[in-house]
């Protein structure tokens, strides 16, 4: 069965004090592993998708990484801005079945303090 | 602003009532899906469809039923509702079943 692990559940950090968070996974046949924000009351907004091992996206003050058992997302000198949500997603391949199912992780609550 | 529309943004409804939560996307894209996202148990696919005409089950199915009559629209229907389908309902879709996914705002059921 496939598994997203994501921790910590929950990390406060000073304004400008960076991080990571983590997204371990054990799939068959990794696809893509996505990463959202998800804000209270609102849906996840689309942040990154990593495909192979060694790739690495940014943007602004986020960078996603990804190895063959896990994905970090790194946050350099956070504002309070970034506070919400982030979740990893992994979406499996199964042939001609694949359907483009998502498995989401618990997510991680970041909050930021200024 | 292109997106994806759902209503209502939430609703209270009685135990053993038909409810359908719709959904309308104006990015053209084949692939569409719904999830539910309840506390400790983060999002779980209930149906998908891949492109018009299509649908299948997701990780949790029962006691929903879909309909892609189109390529903009993708109902979500609780033939008789229970409170266990309390939970927040997103639906989301992709360009085609390989690429990202982009969400709604969601619809907050609460079921009494």
């Amino acid at each position: 069965e496939d598994q997203v692990t994501q921790s910590p559940e929950a990390l406060r950090l000073q304004e400008g004090e960076s991080s990571s968070l983590n997204c371990s996974y054990t799939v068959s046949g990794l696809r893509g592993l996505f990463w959202y924000r998800q804000d209270p009351g609102k849906g996840p907004e689309f942040l990154f998708t990593l495909y192979s091992a060694g790739e690495e996206k940014e943007k602004e003050r986020l960078k996603a990484t990804l190895t063959k058992k896990e994905s970090f997302l790194h946050i350099t000198a956070p504002k309070p801005e970034d506070s919400a949500t982030y979740l990893c997603a992994v979406q499996v391949g199964a042939g001609g079945t694949s359907y483009g199912k998502l498995t989401f992780g618990q997510g991680t609550i970041l909050t930021v303090h200024p | 602003i292109a997106g994806i529309t759902q209503a209502p943004t939430s609703q209270i409804l009685a135990a053993g009532r038909r409810m359908t939560l719709r959904c309308t996307q104006d990015m053209r894209h084949n692939a569409m899906y719904w999830y539910r996202q309840d506390l400790g148990l983060g999002l779980r696919l209930i149906h998908y469809s891949n492109t018009a005409g299509t649908t299948g089950k997701g990780e949790v199915p029962d006691g929903y039923s879909v309909s892609r009559a189109n390529t903009d629209d993708f109902p979500l229907t609780l033939a008789s509702a229970v409170p266990s389908q309390t939970s927040v309902y997103f639906c989301a879709s992709s360009r085609s079943e390989n690429t990202e996914a982009f969400f709604g705002q969601g619809t907050r059921l609460t079921v009494v």
